[in-house]
């Protein structure tokens, strides 16, 4: 796998409170992604990153923010965890638009 | 909007026979079409990719055709082995280097 890494792997929060996931990779890519994976809902985009301090929404962003300040470091941030944001979060990373993708080992995000 | 329709959802198939998985996008410039295989607790792996300037990918048991007049592209599977059970994604490249999936087929392959 290519180095991407996600932290933490799990995490239990309370409704109301912020979050932060962490994605880093190693591999110098330009784009970065992060998803959520939810039962028949497969792989929704939340925010994407094409460059350092540029980013973009996708699909679910309601509710998320993002920052990249590195080039290896991508940030998801919820401002204020709901119980309808536990899922399980992927980020994921690629040198260009047209190439392989790689994905981190996701993060269980339970809000109680 | 941005979309990637997939179907089947799910897809039952006896160990030996051949497995369709289809997939429409909507946007046109679209020139990337990956599909990704991912195993119960593990993370989404590549599988097979295909750009708009070919029509047909082989690999192996794999491949994938592309017809983008109709906005079309579908993964075979032949042979299909135990091990080939899993959940399979379709996705397209987007404008900005979006890149949106569509919302997976859960594969079981029966021995």
């Amino acid at each position: 796998d290519a180095g991407i890494t996600q932290s933490p792997r799990h995490k239990v929060t309370e409704t109301g409170t912020p979050v932060t996931l962490r994605c880093h990779q190693t591999e110098n890519h330009r784009y970065m992604y992060w998803y959520r994976q939810d039962p028949g809902h497969g792989l929704r985009l939340i925010h994407y990153s094409y460059g350092v301090k540029d980013t973009d929404k996708g699909e679910v962003s309601d509710g998320y923010s993002v920052s990249r300040s590195k080039t290896e470091d991508f940030l998801l941030t919820l401002e204020s965890a709901t119980s309808s944001q536990t899922s399980v979060y992927f980020c994921a990373s690629t040198g260009g638009p047209n190439t392989e993708a790689f994905f981190g080992q996701g993060t269980r995000l339970t809000v109680v | 909007g941005e979309n990637v329709e997939q179907h089947p959802s799910t897809l039952s198939v006896q160990e030996g026979d051949s497995a369709v998985i289809k997939c429409t996008y909507s946007d046109s410039a679209s020139n990337y079409f990956p599909w990704y295989k991912q195993e119960l607790g593990k993370r989404p792996q590549l599988i097979i990719d295909i750009r708009s300037n070919v029509g047909e990918k082989k690999d192996q048991r794999i491949a994938v055709t592309l017809n983008k007049t109709a906005k079309h592209f579908s993964l075979h599977i032949t042979e299909t082995q135990p091990e080939d059970s899993a959940v399979y994604f379709c996705a397209a490249t987007m404008g900005g280097g979006k890149l949106i999936f569509g919302q997976g087929t859960e594969l079981s392959v029966k021995p």
